[in-house]
C-alpha cells in the first residue's frame, strides 16, 4: 500500500510563474490536508478537504492560492503569480473519513518551493 | 486555534527521560503525536482519541487529559534516534466527521550521546 505521493519534491520557479502541486492520498483515504512549513517553524495549515469539496481554506491565502480535490486524480495546490515569499516546503497529508476507527493522517514527503 | 506546545527545545544525554506537553484553550476531539527529522516528512507517532487516554508505543507514551484539553507525550531511556522536532497535532469540536488537524510551533529534541 503506497503511501501519500507528492510530486514534483522540488520545484524551481521564477518570480510570476505558476506553481502547481500535486498530491496523492493513500488508498482509501478521503481527506487531505496541506500545510507550509518555514525552515526552522512548524507546520501551518493551509486548507482542508474532502473529495470535490474544500472542508476549511481558512488557512489559505485569499490572493493567488488554489486547492482542489477533484473526483479523480490528485489534489492539486496552486499558486499563481509566485512571489519569493512563497518559498518554503509544502506538506501533503491525507486520512479517512472521520466514521472510521485509525483517522491518523499520514504526510508525504513534501514538495520544496524555490522561487527564484 | 492552534495549540501552544512546551518546552520549545530540551537537550537530553541517552537515556534521559523528556516530557513533552501540548494545550489547548478549546475542546479537543483528538490529540495526535508526530517526530519530524530535519529535511524529512512528519512521522505519525500515535493518536489519543478518549479524554484520559494513555497510549504507548516501546519508550514513547502519551495521555491525553479531555478536561484539561491537553496532551503530555513520555519519552523514557532516550535513545539517539529520538532526536528530532516533535509536533502535536489537535483537531477541535465536539461531533460530526469533519475536523481541521492543527499543529503547535513543535519541540526540538536533542538527544546527545
Amino acid at each position: 500500500n503506497a503511501g501519500v505521493m507528492q510530486n514534483p519534491r522540488h520545484l524551481v520557479r521564477r518570480r510570476g510563474q505558476e506553481a502547481r502541486l500535486r498530491c496523492s492520498p493513500m488508498k482509501g483515504h478521503s481527506h487531505v490536508y496541506w500545510y507550509r512549513q518555514l525552515p526552522e517553524e512548524g507546520l501551518k495549515f493551509m486548507v482542508y478537504l474532502q473529495k470535490e469539496n474544500i472542508i476549511d481554506e481558512s488557512g489559505m491565502p485569499k490572493e493567488r492560492f488554489s486547492a482542489e480535490f477533484p473526483k479523480e486524480g490528485p489534489s492539486i495546490l496552486r499558486i499563481q503569480q509566485v512571489v519569493r515569499g512563497d518559498s518554503a516546503a509544502y506538506f501533503c497529508a491525507s486520512s479517512r473519513y472521520r466514521g472510521e476507527v485509525n483517522t491518523e493522517a499520514f504526510f508525504g514527503q513534501g514538495t520544496r518551493l524555490t522561487v527564484v | 486555534q492552534q495549540p501552544v506546545q512546551s518546552p520549545q527545545a530540551v537537550i537530553l544525554r541517552e537515556g534521559e527521560d523528556a516530557v513533552i506537553n501540548c494545550s489547548s484553550s478549546k475542546a479537543l476531539y483528538s490529540v495526535h503525536w508526530y517526530r519530524q527529522k530535519h529535511g524529512e516528512a512528519p512521522v505519525f507517532l500515535m493518536i489519543l482519541l478518549k479524554g484520559g487516554e494513555q497510549k504507548g508505543h516501546e519508550k514513547i507514551s502519551a495521555s491525553f487529559n479531555e478536561k484539561k484539553q491537553q496532551s503530555s507525550l513520555y519519552l523514557t531511556a532516550s535513545q539517539l534516534s529520538y532526536s528530532g522536532t516533535y509536533f502535536c497535532g489537535t483537531e477541535q469540536g465536539s461531533g460530526g466527521s469533519n475536523y481541521k488537524l492543527t499543529f503547535g510551533k513543535g519541540t526540538l529534541l536533542t538527544v546527545n550521546p
